[in-house]
């Protein structure tokens, strides 16, 4: 069964500094990694998509990588804005027990900007 | 270009009762999935529907069960409801090419509360 898992589960840094969230899977038979970003109560945002044949990927100040064969993926949020204070969620689509439909989420890491 | 709705935004319901939750896919988007997010947890894949068939299963009883109309439009009914259905219920569309390289765009989901 797929798993996966973020690190840290929350995080607390001030405004301006560069910093690396971390999301590792259990079963590297994925089709492609996704992290989305979740204010409080709403829905999810579609951040970036690292297809199973790519590296990275990047956004602004928004930079994924994906190491398949270890079953690892970094986001790295470069120069933080409270703006970014959010939750990031990391999801995998594929996977054993994953199937190819569905996305197999981690519990997320809760991100904290201070001004 | 109106993105995923989903409705009601807020329901609560007693024990035992059962509920229905709606979601209108993303303008040319024919695959709708549902999830099912705790407090605190990541989302859990419930199922999907394409062609209005369900295409995939999470791990799920058959209280979950949901429907899609000619429209891609579709609705999530639960039975019997239990106090651990709280959650929030996200809606997801995507383009259903068979292709799983595409990316799932999320509703801002329906909070149920089960007292």
């Amino acid at each position: 069964k797929q798993e996966v898992t973020q690190i840290p589960a929350a995080l607390s840094v001030p405004e301006g500094e560069n910093l690396v969230l971390n999301c590792s899977f259990t079963d590297s038979a994925i089709y492609n990694l996704q992290w989305f970003r979740q204010d409080p109560g709403k829905g999810l945002t579609s951040l970036l998509l690292i297809q199973s044949s790519q590296r990275e990927q990047t956004s602004g100040r928004l930079n994924a990588s994906l190491d398949k064969s270890s079953g690892r993926s970094t986001l790295y949020i470069a120069a933080s804005q409270p703006g970014d204070s959010a939750t990031y969620l990391c999801a995998v689509r594929g996977g054993a027990g994953g199937g190819a439909d569905g996305l197999t989420f981690g519990k997320g890491t809760h991100l904290i900007i201070q001004p | 270009d109106a993105g995923v709705t989903q409705s009601p935004t807020h329901l609560i319901k007693t024990r035992g009762q059962q509920v229905t939750l709606r979601c209108s896919p993303k303008s040319g988007h024919d695959t709708v999935s549902w999830y099912q997010q705790a407090l605190g947890q990541g989302p859990q894949f419930i199922f999907q529907y394409y062609e209005e068939e369900e295409r995939q299963r999470g791990n799920f009883p058959d209280r979950f069960s949901g429907h899609q109309f000619p429209n891609y439009s579709s609705e999530l009914n639960v039975n019997a409801l239990l106090l651990g259905d709280s959650a929030l219920y996200l809606c997801a569309s995507s383009l259903g090419s068979g292709l799983a390289r595409e990316t799932q765009y999320f509703g801002p989901g329906t909070r149920l509360l089960v007292l």
